[in-house]
């Protein structure tokens, strides 16, 4: 069975532009979720779809949203870009349910100059 | 303070076991987890517990807990250079938040040969 998947794995961007993160969960797995990781801050908590609804929401601004798609895919969207927001960030995936096993993706490390 | 507290380096010989601790602080959190972070990858789910449990072992994995305490340990037998890496301990399953993991700031376990 395929692991999380996101894209892109790389990105580069300028202060104030908007940047669009993408995430595959595993076959069969409805919940996503999303971290920020950072030196200073660790893992951080976003957010977390569960059936196309956002079931929960971390303590970050509005500039960060997120969607998920009737294939359980989901999107993140950081608008109006902040140094500060240079980060890794993880998508996991879970069955929702159970004991709640959450698998995460590598990542995709987004560089705000 | 954190919801989730470890020690934030340990250092080993190849071939000895390994020992990470970590506090929690919500009683009512049903799964704890432990996650393998290496040089520019994702999390990597190790092993987890249930809350109603004490001990679980898989193959060179050991993890206690002490619900009492909120105290729970990962040890590593016959650690290798390749366990180097950042651990986390994570705690998920609390009623109101069921979906989000919450983090411990991770352990850089540096196993030396």
């Amino acid at each position: 069975k395929a692991g999380v998947t996101q894209t892109p794995r790389y990105l580069i961007k300028t202060r104030g532009q908007q940047v669009t993160l993408s995430c595959s969960p595993i076959s069969g797995h409805r919940s996503v979720s999303w971290y920020q990781q950072t030196p200073g801050q660790g893992l951080q908590f976003l957010f977390e779809y569960f059936s196309e609804t956002q079931r929960n929401k971390g303590n970050f601004p509005g500039r960060f949203s997120g969607r998920q798609f009737s294939n359980s895919r989901s999107e993140m969207n950081v608008s109006t870009l902040e140094l500060g927001d240079s980060a890794l960030y993880l998508c996991a995936s879970s069955l929702v349910g159970g004991n709640n096993e959450q698998f995460f993706g590598p990542g995709t490390r987004l560089t705000v100059l | 303070g954190e919801d989730v507290e470890q020690s934030l380096f340990l250092s080993v010989r190849e071939g000895d076991s390994s020992v990470i601790n970590c506090t929690y602080t919500d009683s009512s959190s049903t799964y704890l987890y432990w996650y393998k972070q290496e040089p520019g990858a994702g999390l990597q789910l190790l092993t987890y517990i249930f809350s109603n449990m004490d001990m679980k072992q898989d193959q060179r994995l050991t993890v206690l807990l002490n619900k009492k305490d909120k105290h729970l340990s990962l040890r590593i037998a016959d650690t290798q250079t390749g366990d180097s890496a950042i651990y986390f301990c994570a705690e998920g399953g609390r009623g109101s938040t069921l979906g989000r993991l919450y983090f411990g700031r991770g352990t850089q376990l540096t196993v030396w040969p």
